[in-house]
């Protein structure tokens, strides 16, 4: 699976936009970005996931570059509730025997302040 | 979303006994469960992969006689910690998945602290 790398932390005030930036560089072509995050001492939730195409949900969106080299996950209204760490996580196509393993690097612990 | 389960949330043993965490597909059937470990201030680490019926597929240095895995069904899976040290205390979290190319989905964890 490729690497991604992320800043370590990142403030943001509530009500504003959360932008959390991620790069992988070496993602192969089929190989999807995944974002996760993990509130504290809890199991990760799953956020979004794309391939190519910028997606949203009701959670956030996501924007992938052309060439797929970087991501940014947008919250479009922090809250204090999304105080996390979050993860970007390319992952392997699931075909075959890989099944599709996740592999965490250290993520990118937001904290939103009032 | 899908919800997944795990039992118990928190377990407190004593060095040299065994002990089991279940994690439960409660809505949908998992054809693949993965087991990970956290410690403190760490990230996830992947120990074992398992599919139904099948044996577990272990991470590169997990041992797989300490850490048995069972998913003899498509909504339950199984760690058992044998023999457990206090080193063994950590944050046990299984995620499950259903097909090729599903999402994951996370159980909330399990804190194991052995004295």
């Amino acid at each position: 699976d490729a690497k991604t790398t992320q800043p370590p932390s990142m403030d943001c005030a509530e009500g504003r936009a959360a932008n959390l930036p991620c790069n992988h560089s070496t993602i192969s072509g089929n190989e999807y970005v995944y974002w996760y995050r993990q509130i504290h001492s809890q199991g990760p939730q799953y956020i979004i996931h794309g391939l190519k195409n910028n997606e949203t949900n009701e959670m956030a969106s996501l924007i992938i570059t052309e060439d797929r080299k970087s991501s940014t996950l947008i919250l479009p209204h922090a809250t204090l509730r999304d105080t996390a760490v979050y993860y970007c996580i390319v992952r392997a196509n699931a075909g075959g025997t890989s099944y599709g393993k996740l592999t965490f690097g250290q993520g990118t612990i937001l904290t939103v302040h009032p | 979303g899908a919800v997944v389960s795990q039992h118990p949330s928190w377990v407190i043993c004593k060095s040299g006994t065994s002990v089991k965490i279940e994690c439960r597909s409660l809505d949908f059937q998992a054809t693949t469960m993965f087991w990970y470990r956290q410690f403190p201030k760490q990230s996830l680490m992947l120990m074992a992969t398992s599919n139904e019926g099948s044996k577990a597929t272990y991470e590169q240095g997990v041992e797989k006689d300490k850490f048995l895995i069972n998913h003899a069904s498509l909504t339950l899976s199984t760690l058992t910690v044998t023999s457990a040290h206090p080193e063994d205390s950590s944050f046990y979290i299984c995620s499950a998945k259903s097909g090729v190319g599903g999402k994951q989905y996370f159980g909330p964890g399990t804190r194991l602290t052995v004295t």
